[in-house]
């Protein structure tokens, strides 16, 4: 199976502060990467799919990147309403795999 | 507005078959790939295997033979059974529509999910 390692595993920030998040993918999995929001008690909601693009409906302050095997999510200003935890998954082979998720707190 | 909705028993004994169904309404069942996602209380998400709707279907190879799923396209229903389970397989399992289009595969609608229990 291809590994997802997702860091850190938790983190604190302000309100308006940006917020980075890592994927690493072990193979490469391309650009085969989507991100999804968790909100406490409720189902996962797609954000971000294939490395970069911006589900319809999702503010643009979220967003993504790649450089080579690393996948970057970011909150360029962190909301109240951002607070959840944070997954990625790789779609590149079969079965298909995620991270094991960031939770984002306001400090 | 498509909408899946998980269905099930929330305790199923040790040994025993679990069986979820999800019902999906705003849209049809037809071609689109209809796939279960399970998490552990406290823990990350794990892609049980995906159908799509005449029947092909893909199945994480970490559950084995114990997997199994199907599609009633009459009812716009798809449907999970978990056999001989323990206390590892206690999660809440979500039912999702796996979109896929070109290379690009995305899960964009999930049901609200439902734990179920393993226990005696």
């Amino acid at each position: 199976d291809i590994q997802m390692t997702q860091s850190p595993s938790s983190l604190s920030a302000s309100v308006g502060d940006r917020v980075t998040i890592t994927c690493r993918a072990s193979p490469d999995i391309s650009s085969y990467l989507n991100w999804y929001q968790q909100k406490p008690g409720k189902a996962p909601r797609l954000l971000i799919y294939d490395t970069s693009n911006l589900q319809t409906g999702v503010p643009s302050r979220f967003s993504g990147s790649r450089s080579g095997t690393e996948f970057t999510f970011s909150i360029s200003s962190l909301q109240p309403e951002d607070v959840a935890t944070y997954h990625c998954q790789q779609y590149s082979n079969l079965p298909y795999t995620f991270g094991q998720g960031t939770k984002v707190e306001i400090k | 507005q498509v909408q899946l909705q998980e269905s099930g028993p929330g305790l199923v004994k040790p040994s025993e078959t679990l069986s979820l169904t999800c019902s999906v309404s705003g849209g049809s069942i037809t071609n689109y790939y209809w796939s279960w996602i399970r998490q552990p209380p406290g823990r990350g998400l794990e892609s049980m295997g995906y159908m799509y709707y005449n029947g092909r279907f893909s199945y994480n190879p970490s559950l084995k033979s114990r997997v199994s799923m199907s599609v009633d396209t009459s009812n716009n229903q798809f449907s999970l059974k978990l056999s001989s389970v323990t206390a590892a397989d206690t999660a809440v399992y979500y039912c999702a529509r796996l979109a896929c289009s070109g290379p690009t595969c995305l899960l964009d609608y999930w049901g609200q999910g439902t734990l179920v229990t393993v226990s005696s």
